[in-house]
């Protein structure tokens, strides 16, 4: 199984700052990971797919790159709205995927 | 416009099953690739198995091998994921999710974008 590490766990920015995102897999996923936010009470929003494929509907501010095993989600000026979780997931070996344990952006 | 509704919450008893339903509206279940993921409280995401449907087969999340069985109705366009064994930590939000459809012959993904609402099922004595 491949497993997926996000860091930082939480992460303390002010609204106007970026944010760096990152997930590590246990072993190449090539491109196919997805970023995605979940506020309290929701279910997750799709984010980016294929790891740089904004989805329909998202802001430019929220962009991903990277590929293999290193991949980083980047919000480049933090609204309110984005303070919330984040989840990374890999789809290499489809239909089975993994999630990574999530990373928490609060306001600082 | 794909849309999941899912069953109602539940509440049961250890050792008891559970059977939550995702009714599928704006496309066509067979052409859709189904998955169900969990979140315990204050918990993350945990993915329990998914559907491919170009063979037709399920895969089950190694963790709930023997314990989990994911059909599909495909004359009212509703798939089903029944958990048997309850035990407490069973508890937790049940997602439906589509992350792949068919289009002509071609299986297009584009992540986990559709959603069911999710379904509470709490497992208490």
């Amino acid at each position: 199984e491949i497993v997926l590490t996000q860091s930082p766990a939480t992460l303390s920015l002010s609204p106007g700052e970026r944010a760096t995102l990152s997930c590590r897999a246990s072993q190449s996923v090539s491109s196919y990971l997805a970023w995605y936010q979940q506020k309290p009470g929701q279910a997750p929003r799709l984010l980016i797919y294929d790891a740089s494929n904004r989805a329909t509907g998202i802001p430019a501010r929220f962009s991903g790159s990277g590929s293999g095993t290193d991949f980083t989600l980047t919000i480049s000026s933090l609204e309110p709205e984005d303070f919330t979780v984040y989840y990374c997931q890999q789809r290499s070996n489809w239909p089975s995927i993994t999630f990574g344990q999530g990373t928490r952006l609060e306001i600082k | 416009q794909v849309q999941l509704v899912q069953s109602g919450a539940e509440v049961k008893k250890p050792g008891a099953s559970v059977k939550v339903s995702c009714k599928v509206s704006g496309y066509t279940l067979t052409e859709l690739s189904m998955h169900w993921v969990r979140q315990a409280p204050g918990k993350g995401l945990e993915w329990m198995g998914g559907f491919d449907p170009e063979d037709g087969e399920t895969i089950y999340a190694q963790k709930f091998q023997g314990r989990v069985t994911m059909t599909e109705d495909t004359s009212t366009d509703t798939a089903y994921m029944e958990l048997n064994s309850l035990r407490s930590e069973d508890t937790a939000v049940y997602y439906c999710a589509t992350d792949a459809f068919i289009v002509g012959a071609t299986l297009i993904h584009d992540g986990f974008d559709i959603w069911g609402q999710g379904t509470m099922v709490t497992v208490s004595s």
